[in-house]
């Protein structure tokens, strides 16, 4: 049962422009939510998270937008950068316990 | 502080077999999760042990355990190693006094022949 889902496996950006990464979920009682970027080799790296009483948070290039109604969270990147190329991750979790995450989509941004 | 250290980083074993990973979480982070990724399923949930107790457990079946050791170091094994079980193991730890954000290790990346 797939809770969390990234329906776009891939994503092509150029450099300088915005990158739109996306993510659903099916739970209504998840409350907090995480995005998170991997490099080939390396474990997956906190990005920036969001909790349910909010609908947007901002970290310098990175903005969550979510949108309870429909159960909806999006990662803006703007502008983005080469080195942003990565698989994100997006995850939810109701409290403190039982992180879920999505498939990922893997973002690469041309020069 | 030393990051989430995983041993060992890869893995070839055969059908059959039985495979033991381990991990050591971030000095003072008593919870520890493990997640299995697979190309197109993402990270997939195993277990997490918090205090040497399993908390949450994904749906995987009985072949896979752990455990946690009194210093926080966790133990995976996956028993009846089948083809499918090929995979990036990865573990991740957290202080549960902060909300939420896990530190991941480098993953044991299992191969299944």
């Amino acid at each position: 049962d797939q809770q969390v889902k990234q329906n776009s496996p891939s994503l092509s950006v150029q450099e300088g422009r915005i990158s739109i990464l996306n993510c659903d979920y099916t739970n209504s009682m998840f409350d907090y939510f995480l995005w998170y970027k991997k490099y080939p080799a390396e474990g997956p790296t906190f990005l920036i998270s969001i909790s349910s009483i909010k609908d947007k948070n901002e970290d310098g290039r990175f903005t969550v937008f979510l949108n309870k109604s429909a159960k909806h969270l999006s990662l803006h990147i703007v502008p983005s950068q080469p080195g942003d190329s990565a698989v994100y991750f997006c995850a939810a979790s109701v409290g403190n316990n039982d992180m879920r995450f999505g498939a990922g989509t893997r973002l690469t941004v041309k020069p | 502080k030393a990051g989430v250290t995983q041993t060992p980083r890869y893995l070839i074993k055969t059908r059959g077999q039985q495979v033991t990973l381990s991990c050591s979480p971030i000095s003072g982070h008593r919870s520890v999760s493990w997640y299995q990724q697979t190309p197109g399923q993402g990270l997939q949930f195993l277990f997490e042990y918090f205090s040497e107790t399993q908390r949450n457990k994904g749906n995987f079946p009985g072949r896979f355990s752990g455990r946690q050791f009194s210093n926080s170091r966790s133990e995976m094994n996956v028993s009846t190693l089948e083809l499918g079980d090929s995979a990036l193991y990865l573990c991740a730890s957290r202080d549960v006094t902060a909300f939420n954000e896990q530190f991941f290790g480098p993953g044991t990346r299992l191969t299944v022949l």
